[in-house]
């Protein structure tokens, strides 16, 4: 089944600097991929996804990157300030038409430093 | 997006009880997910909750353990029975499939914090 791999588990940044997390998966099949922010005591929040086709997708200062190739897929957070603090989480999705289930990675905590 | 309750939101339980959880999302969705976080740790997907037939439990899940009910495409529940100790976690809901969202997209309820004593 799949696997996903999330690193660093823990990263801190000055405010207005940038932060990347990276994920890796193991299963060439999956085609869905969604980054989720946990904020403490909260409901994971989706925050942005990318799908096969696509290799880039930004929305403001958020953006994932995806290399089929490689396997991985990287969220960049540029201009961090100290609201971006929480605990994000990639997932890898199969095809929708074979039940949809999220395989999510370890989790990364950011902490930004005013 | 889906609106997604759950309740209980919390609870404290003892030994050997069990305990149901119910999930009610404001529109009708295709699917509906039931994953299980330890605190500190990350999410791990329980089951999938079928509506009309038998969840699907993944590895390690177990139906006399978790049992999960669901009626109709907006309803779900899921029983954690026998309780101990290691129980204690969040249990969180998701939803996808909404009509007029991408396919794929799940959306999570607030979650029940569950401690068992």
């Amino acid at each position: 089944g799949e696997n996903v791999e999330q690193h660093p588990s823990t990263l801190s940044v000055q405010e207005g600097d940038s932060a990347v997390i990276k994920c890796t998966y193991s299963d060439s099949a999956s085609n869905y991929f969604p980054w989720y922010k946990q904020e403490l005591g909260k409901r994971p929040q989706l925050i942005i996804d990318i799908r096969s086709n696509v290799g880039e997708k930004k929305d403001q200062r958020i953006a994932v990157t995806l290399n089929k190739t490689a396997k991985h897929f990287s969220l960049h957070i540029t201009e961090t300030q100290p609201e971006d603090s929480a605990v994000y989480f990639c997932a890898a999705s199969p095809p929708y038409n074979q039940g949809g289930k999220l395989i999510f990675g370890q989790g990364t905590e950011l902490s930004v430093k005013p | 997006s889906a609106v997604i309750s759950q309740k209980p939101s919390r609870d404290i339980c003892q030994r050997g009880t069990s305990l149901t959880i119910q999930c009610q999302v404001d529109s009708q969705v295709t699917m509906m997910f039931w994953y299980r976080q330890q605190p500190g740790q990350s999410l791990t997907l329980i089951a999938t909750a079928n509506q009309g037939s038998e969840a699907t439990y993944e590895s390690g899940f177990v139906i006399d353990k978790f049992p999960i009910s669901r009626p109709n495409l907006t309803f779900s529940t899921l029983t954690v029975s026998n309780m101990s100790p290691e129980d204690s976690s969040i249990y969180l809901c998701s939803t996808q499939g909404k009509a007029g969202v991408e396919q794929e997209t799940q959306y999570f309820g607030p979650g029940t914090r569950l401690l068992v004593l």
